[in-house]
């Protein structure tokens, strides 16, 4: 399965945009690139997720990166409940294929 | 509109005890998900079901059993309880397992063994 890497910790200022990295180098052309996050104490909720195209919803904004071996989540302005940890994940076209978590990125949030 | 309900939200056993954990979701989905969460890790997959009567093995499934009789429900059964098994558990269902469907997550179960 291709991998991603991201950032152990991030920190940001309340009010101010955040971008969270990922790298997916391997990525395969089929490959969907899903962000989820996780509140203290609280099961993980889905973000966003795109395959080529930059992607927008209410909550983030997803950027890719033309070669597709990385991609950006924007938070545009960072509020203290945007404190989390963030998952950047591959879901390959082969089967069922369930989540694969890797640590993600840790976003700490400064008021 | 619940989502997804786990049942219950704390549990403490003893090494040895047996014990089932109860996931429960009202949106209608095919697929449902048992993973662990063990402390400054990601979540691994223990099981999964693609429907009714249907369960498959994931990434962590040794030392657990799940069933799937109703749609509805998706239980997770630890036979004999290790202290490797204290953990977070968390119960995910989707509509599909199609690459762009999102998972939704329970609140999850703190479980010590010890």
């Amino acid at each position: 399965d291709a991998k991603t890497t991201q950032p152990n910790s991030m920190e940001s200022n309340e009010e101010e945009p955040v971008h969270l990295p990922c790298n997916h180098s391997t990525i395969s052309g089929t490959d969907y690139i899903h962000w989820y996050r996780q509140l203290p104490s609280q099961g993980p909720e889905y973000v966003i997720h795109g395959l080529t195209s930059n992607v927008n919803n209410r909550m983030a904004s997803l950027a890719i990166a033309e070669d597709r071996k990385s991609s950006t989540l924007i938070l545009h302005r960072a509020t203290l409940r945007d404190a989390a940890v963030y998952y950047c994940i591959l879901r390959r076209r082969s089967g069922n294929t369930p989540l694969v978590f890797g640590k993600g990125t840790r976003l700490s949030v400064i008021a | 509109n619940a989502g997804v309900t786990q049942t219950p939200k704390f549990r403490v056993l003893k090494t040895g005890q047996s014990m089932t954990l109860l996931c429960a979701q009202d949106m209608n989905h095919e697929y449902m998900y048992w993973y662990r969460q063990d402390p400054g890790m990601g979540l691994r997959l223990i099981h999964y079901s693609v429907g009714e009567g249907t369960t498959a093995k994931g990434e962590v499934p040794d030392g657990y059993n799940v069933s799937r009789l109703k749609k509805q429900n998706f239980l997770l059964g630890l036979e004999s309880a290790a202290p490797s098994q204290t953990s977070v558990y968390f119960c995910a269902s989707s509509r599909t397992s199609g690459l762009d469907n999102e998972q939704f997550f329970g609140p999850g179960t703190r479980l010590t063994v010890l």
